[in-house]
């Protein structure tokens, strides 16, 4: 009864890198979405993705980052040229079909930590 | 931006005390959930509540949605050390099913 998976745990990256972050979720799952947690922050909304299809990158930066879900493998989020304000927590969550307009049940996996240096 | 206040931010008590954790917002959810976040891992689901006024239980844990769904408690009987974490109210809101607005959360401690 495999959960969300996320890979690596830990990630270290110096300025300038590229950082991807990987991202199974559960089985039967066809909806993941990615949130960043900063230092003495909640949570906050980045990206939601199906298969094949970017839903809503609202909360994602403009720059530098980006998101896919293929048809086949993990869900990644990359992070180019990253700077020490990317240093945070990243998890992915997911869910089932969504159940009506009234509320969605997610997930979530055990994250990424992201240490710029 | 729909915020989500969380009080206390910190609350450390002793093994067998009961406790109320609060959840407040100026704006309507259609839906909230309620987490419990350990240390160096992700936050794990522990109810949602839907409509207004509804009251859940989870053993030793009461979770109510006022009846305005404006504001949320979770209140713990006899907590112990087991219960000790973060725990997270994240809403939904604004004719979003997915985008969930959290709050920081209250951390709790609980001493043997």
């Amino acid at each position: 009864n495999a959960g969300v998976m996320q890979n690596p745990r830990h990630l270290v990256r110096r300025r300038g890198q590229e950082a991807r972050l990987r991202c199974s979720p559960m089985k039967g799952h066809s909806h993941v979405y990615w949130y960043r947690q900063l230092p003495e922050e909640g949570l906050k909304f980045m990206v939601y993705l199906q298969k094949e299809n970017i839903i809503d990158e609202s909360g994602m930066p403009k720059e530098r980052f980006s998101a896919e879900f293929p048809k086949e493998g993990p869900s990644i989020l990359r992070i180019q040229q990253v700077v020490r304000g990317d240093s945070a927590a990243y998890f992915c969550a997911s869910s089932p079909e969504l159940a009506g307009s009234s509320y969605n049940e997610q997930f979530f996996g055990p994250g990424t930590r992201l240490t710029v240096l | 931006t729909q915020l989500l206040e969380q009080s206390p931010q910190f609350l450390s008590i002793q093994e067998g005390e009961n406790l109320t954790v609060y959840c407040n917002s100026s704006s309507v959810f259609s839906s909230l959930q309620w987490y419990r976040q350990e240390p160096g891992e992700g936050p794990v689901l522990l109810v949602t509540v839907v409509t207004g006024g509804e009251v859940k239980k989870l053993k030793r844990l009461t979770f109510q949605f006022g009846d305005a769904r404006k504001d949320s408690s979770l209140h713990i009987t006899a907590a112990q050390p087991g219960d000790t974490g973060l725990y997270l109210c994240a809403g939904l809101s604004g004719g979003s099913n997915y985008k969930l607005t959290f709050g920081k959360g209250t951390l709790l401690t609980v001493n043997p």
